[in-house]
């Protein structure tokens, strides 16, 4: 069974960090490009960041370049997000994509607020 | 960074036809075609359509995808109270280097 699974998720103050996991399997995951969708609270969905197969390439949302990097460990199917300087904004549920967006896991919920 | 462009909500009558669009602009629907999203109240998305009209295994051809020029519209025939869901489209943008999405349409069967 094909099945991503988040962790990480929890409530951090602004300016703080915190750093995402995916845990893929079911399917070879060295193959595909992933990505993270966040969702905030009564919103709809918003594209953060995604990363090529073998993880040479990287691409983030405006908001977040800068502050978020999105990173892979192949040997491992694991997809990671690396969070910075977080801001209210940034309170969303997070999802772990397959591209092109077929398979997702059941999200984290990241609260930033003081 | 653009998103595309979905009507916020549509409203149709059970068994009736629903049509929903997207519009974008040639660097993304235009270009790349654009995936459509069910997402049911406290669950994760679930993918319907790929570049335009290929369903992922397990999707009712109730649900049909298509594109002309800059705009994508996904068609739901036969409708039932559990198509009653919130349906976002996405593209790739060679643009912006970035996937971009609607803002999601509500579907209500009435």
């Amino acid at each position: 069974e094909v099945q991503e699974v988040e962790s990480g998720g929890g409530l951090v103050q602004p300016g703080g960090s915190l750093k995402l996991s995916c845990a893929a399997s079911g399917f070879t995951f060295s193959n595909y490009w992933m990505s993270w969708v966040r969702q905030a609270p009564g919103r709809g969905l918003e594209w953060v960041a995604s990363i090529r197969p073998d993880g040479s390439a990287k691409f983030h949302v405006d908001s977040v370049k800068g502050r978020f990097t999105i990173s892979r460990d192949n040997a491992k199917n694991s997809l990671y997000l690396q969070m910075n300087s977080l801001r209210d904004d940034d309170t969303a549920v997070y999802y772990c994509v397959r591209d092109p967006f077929d398979q997702w896991g059941q999200g984290t919920l990241v609260t930033v607020s003081s | 960074q653009a998103g595309l462009t979905q009507p916020p909500s549509v409203s149709k009558g059970l068994r009736q036809t629903a049509t929903l669009t997207c519009t974008g602009n040639s660097n993304n629907v235009g270009n790349q075609g654009a995936v459509w999203l069910q997402q049911h109240q406290g669950h994760p998305p679930k993918l319907l359509s790929y570049r335009n009209n290929n369903r992922p295994s397990g999707i009712s051809e109730k649900f049909s995808a298509s594109r002309s020029g800059d705009t994508a519209s996904l068609t739901i025939t036969g409708l039932q109270p559990e198509d009653e869901a919130d349906y976002y489209c996405s593209a790739w943008d060679t643009s912006l280097t970035a996937w971009v999405f609607g803002g999601g349409t509500k579907l209500t069967v009435l």
